[in-house]
């Protein structure tokens, strides 16, 4: 199964509502997480289940989709949201990521 | 507190062989299934191999079928990846992972080591 993300990059500003958007190639019911991963850092579960925050992650992230079409949203975005962010399958092995949008200041 | 460690990293050439582990700890390795995701150098993150919770079902990526082996010890509460015929494109930090499951089916990857580097170069 394949993941595509888009954009790829995202210039945004502080406060702004960003949303990025990940396609499966087949349909992946719910089976879709999303992560946030910093320079030098591991990766970071934001949603996972589609549209389930993970606890501890702020309110202003959420995601939604089922099928093939999922979209991760962030309502006012701070400055330590700019990061890359991952989209992955886990409906069936082997796991895929999407290729990632690098979340950038304006 | 789930905590999980890589180590086993390293340079190595073409061809050679590395073996990395992850310890576990802060929560029963053994009813867990257990994974290995790697990222090359500025590249994204891609899923390299599973394991189920007894050690029975395993499951690769195409980029290592044939050349790793993942295994378990759940009595030493640890994971392995066993690096075979490396090539240069294998080079990259490599994650240990921890599965976690959702209504018992999402499963997803919440907890994750701070890595270890693999550079594979002659």
């Amino acid at each position: 199964i394949q993941m595509t993300q888009s954009p790829s990059s995202l210039p945004a500003s502080v406060g702004d509502r960003v949303t990025i958007t990940c396609r499966a190639s087949q349909s992946i019911s719910s089976y879709l997480n999303w992560f946030q991963q910093k320079p030098g850092k591991a990766p970071n579960l934001l949603i996972y289940a589609a549209s389930t925050l993970e606890g501890g992650v702020p309110s202003r992230f959420s995601g939604s989709g089922s099928g093939t079409d999922f979209t991760l949203t962030i309502s006012s975005l701070q400055p330590e949201d700019f990061a890359i962010y991952y989209c992955q399958q886990s409906y069936s092995v082997p796991f895929t990521f999407g290729q990632g949008t690098k979340l950038e200041i304006k | 507190e789930v905590q999980l460690s890589e180590s086993g990293g390293g340079l190595e050439q073409p061809g050679g062989s590395l073996r990395l582990s992850c310890a576990a700890s802060g929560f029963t390795f053994s009813s867990f299934a257990m994974n290995w995701v790697r990222q090359a150098p500025g590249k994204g993150l891609e899923w390299v191999s599973s394991i189920s919770a007894t050690g029975g079902d395993t499951y690769y990526a195409d980029s290592v079928q044939g050349r790793f082996t993942i295994s378990r010890d759940n009595s030493q509460n640890s994971l392995y990846l066993q690096m075979n015929n490396l090539r240069a494109e294998d080079s990259a930090v490599y994650y240990c992972a921890k599965d976690d499951y959702f209504w018992g089916s999402y499963r997803y990857m919440l907890y994750w080591g701070h890595g270890t580097v693999v550079t594979i170069s002659s």
